[in-house]
């Protein structure tokens, strides 16, 4: 299947500080990405969908000035948490799906510790 | 986008054939099933995909009655390394991708 890949794969950051997740398609253009958190032993949660040159849509409860979206072209998006604090420490997945398909590859996921 | 349940946790032993059933009453005509797997710290894998009847590909089978409310995952003599959780999803190209709880399968030996 269609490669996705995350960067970085952990990160540790100051209670404070901002940090920026970035997410590629390698080998396919995504015109729609998906950004998730996921607590432990718990399931994906959506935070917000990305389409390619327009602002993103986020879920209910998700503060789109906390957590920044920009799909600035078919291959890349970027997720950057602001004045990241502990409670933002999760795993976040980005997911992108190929056009009008209905299939959609996930990436490794970015460990986010805020200390 | 169909809500979906599944149980909450399956255990099995090595070997044997396990098989995954999801609910989906509320699926659209237009929605397709798809099944992914989660191993700890890591993004979910795409298993397989279905509309109707029956799908297989090398890792598992997906089997769709007719009237489409359910389905189940066959996982085909299941090792260790099997040991994750599994998410069903019914959805199509217009939708977010929502994910459910998702079944914890825990292989032992």
């Amino acid at each position: 299947g269609a490669v996705v890949s995350q960067h970085p794969s952990r990160v540790i950051c100051k209670s404070g500080t901002s940090v920026k997740i970035e997410c590629r398609s390698l080998d396919f253009q995504a015109t729609t990405m998906f950004w998730y958190r996921q607590f432990p032993k718990k399931s994906l949660m959506l935070m917000a969908t990305s389409n390619e040159g327009s602002k993103a849509t986020y879920e209910q409860g998700v503060e789109k000035d906390k957590f920044l979206i920009n799909h600035a072209s078919l291959t890349l998006s970027t997720l950057t948490v602001t004045s990241a604090h502990p409670e933002d420490s999760s795993f976040y997945i980005c997911s992108a799906r190929i056009g009008d398909d209905t299939e959609a590859f996930f990436g490794q996921g970015t460990r986010l510790t805020v200390v | 986008l169909a809500k979906t349940t599944q149980p909450i946790s399956m255990d099995s032993y090595e070997g044997q054939e396990v098989n995954i059933t999801c609910s989906h009453n509320n699926i659209a005509t237009n929605d397709y099933i798809t099944w992914y797997q989660q191993f700890p710290s890591q993004g979910p894998r795409f298993i397989i995909q279905g509309y109707k009847t029956k799908v297989t590909n090398e890792v598992a089978s997906l089997f769709i009655p007719a009237d489409r409310k359910s389905s189940t995952l066959s996982l085909p003599r299941v090792s260790l390394s099997d040991t994750a959780v599994y998410y069903c999803l019914g959805w199509n190209r217009d939708d977010k991708i929502i994910f459910g709880k998702g079944t914890r399968l825990h292989i032992l030996p």
